[in-house]
């Protein structure tokens, strides 16, 4: 079964650092692309981040510079290092498998088809 | 950074037709992904591509896209329908950032 499992969530003073893990478990998360998307308490999706196939990483600009997107490929998981925390990093925080579904003349075509439960992350003094 | 901008709510009657619309530069250049959000849930992909749905996904859903607006279509919506929507595509200032859209309640009637 192709599933993703996260952890490492929880409550953290200001200024403080956490880091996420994300399990996969019927595919290879080092052969995708894979995002972190994060959804603060009664707002919308806001993606964070993004690590390549190839390894190049990508981020949101609320996040640059703080944030760190990496993967284990002997664990098959993928990670989220959160330093300099804010309070409005709080959020809950989903990993997906960004597959890439076709190509056609106007060029590769994605989505997020896999998603984790979420890891809830509460930057609170 | 680019905005992906929806209308906040709409509603529809059981069995009828809705059109959910999502505007942005960025959709000048790239296709919209859609998603489905239920309280309490994991967002599930319906949309991607040009018109395409994922297995699983009831032929109800449908995509299109005109211009700097990507417009997701549910007929004869449903019950079970009732979420809230959200259109993702990549960033239009040619980084490869993605952005999701503001999301729209779908209230079914």
């Amino acid at each position: 079964e192709v599933q993703l499992v996260e952890s490492g969530g929880g409550l953290i003073q200001p200024g403080g650092s956490l880091r996420l893990s994300c399990a996969a478990s019927g595919f290879t998360v080092s052969s995708n692309y894979m995002s972190w998307v994060r959804q603060a308490p009664g707002k919308g999706l806001e993606w964070v981040s993004v690590i390549y196939s190839g390894g190049s990483t990508y981020y949101a600009d609320s996040v640059k510079g703080r944030f760190t997107i990496s993967r284990d490929n002997s664990k098959n998981t993928l990670y989220l290092q959160m330093n300099s925390l804010r309070a409005e990093d709080t959020a809950v925080y989903y990993c997906a498998r960004d597959r890439l579904y076709y190509y056609d003349s106007s060029g590769p075509h994605y989505g997020m088809d896999v998603w984790g439960q979420g890891t809830t992350v509460t930057v609170s003094s | 950074s680019s905005e992906l901008t929806q209308d906040p709510a709409v509603s529809v009657a059981l069995g009828q037709t809705v059109r959910i619309t999502c505007q942005g530069d960025s959709l000048r250049s790239y296709y919209a992904s859609w998603y489905q959000q239920k309280p309490g849930q994991a967002p599930v992909l319906v949309i991607y591509g040009k018109n395409n749905r994922p297995s699983g996904i009831p032929d109800r859903f449908s995509g299109s896209s005109s211009g700097n607006t990507a417009s997701l279509t549910i007929t004869g919506a449903q019950a079970e329908d009732e979420a809230d929507y959200y259109c993702n595509s990549r960033d239009s200032s040619g980084n490869p950032n993605y952005v999701f859209g503001t999301g729209t309640k779908v209230t079914v009637l």
